[in-house]
């Protein structure tokens, strides 16, 4: 159980252009998800926290407007990078947790994002 | 402030050695600790999950040990195979409605 599915895997894009990444719970309610960045050889970085049906909550230095994350439903959470830049390439990553954080933080797969 | 170390940063062992990864943390207070393996390219995956009051942990040939008191954590890798080649991160949660703290990780490779 506790199955995590993110997609897509890799995705290539083109400076000023908007990319979305979603990450689905398959098998529970994830009441919470998380979204991180990670660079090379370095551990992941928490961008922002988004519990369902609410406004996601960024980490500082993270910009909203850059961005955006929706959790509308309670298995699918989205992010979307808005008019993406080279320095955006990046893994990112989400996780989720059902209700009382019992489902472990369950990782998806990444996203490696490379801007052109 | 709370951290999570790691050490060593990156070890490299012969196949079928045994190998142990240690973990710091001054997170407090504490509610669990948990080893995530990452291979590269990859999401990391839960390889266990321990409370304050557990001492011990399996899941096949990865034991994971946590002293509370000391506030340490080490995972130990037996029989090592080249798949185990990746990196591992202790990861620490503190109290409910915190965000989890990462270690930097080990990145640890097994040669033939």
């Amino acid at each position: 159980g506790a199955v995590v599915s993110q997609h897509p895997s890799r995705v290539i894009c083109k400076s000023g252009t908007s990319v979305k990444i979603e990450c689905r719970s398959l098998d529970f309610q994830a009441t919470t998800m998380f979204w991180y960045r990670q660079f090379p050889k370095q551990s992941l970085m928490l961008m922002a926290t988004s519990n369902e049906g609410s406004k996601a909550t960024y980490e500082q230095g993270v910009e909203k407007d850059k961005f955006l994350i929706n959790h509308a439903s309670l298995t699918l959470s989205t992010l979307t990078v808005t008019s993406a830049h080279p320095e955006d390439s990046s893994f990112y990553i989400c996780s989720a947790t059902g209700q009382g954080g019992n489902y472990g933080y369950t990782f998806g797969s990444g996203t490696r994002l490379t801007v052109v | 402030k709370n951290q999570v170390e790691q050490s060593p940063q990156s070890l490299i062992i012969l196949e079928g050695k045994n190998c142990t990864l240690q973990c710091n943390y001054t997170v407090s207070p504490f509610s669990n600790l948990r080893w995530y393996k990452q291979d590269t390219g990859r999401g990391p995956v839960s390889l266990t999950i321990m409370t304050f009051s557990e001492n011990t942990k399996s899941n096949g040939r990865y034991t994971a040990t946590l002293d509370a008191d000391t506030k340490q954590s080490s995972l130990h890798i037996t029989a090592s195979q080249l798949s185990d080649s990746a990196s591992y991160i202790c990861v620490v949660r503190g109290q409910a409605g915190t965000a989890l703290i990462f270690g930097k990780g080990t990145t640890l490779s097994v040669s033939s």
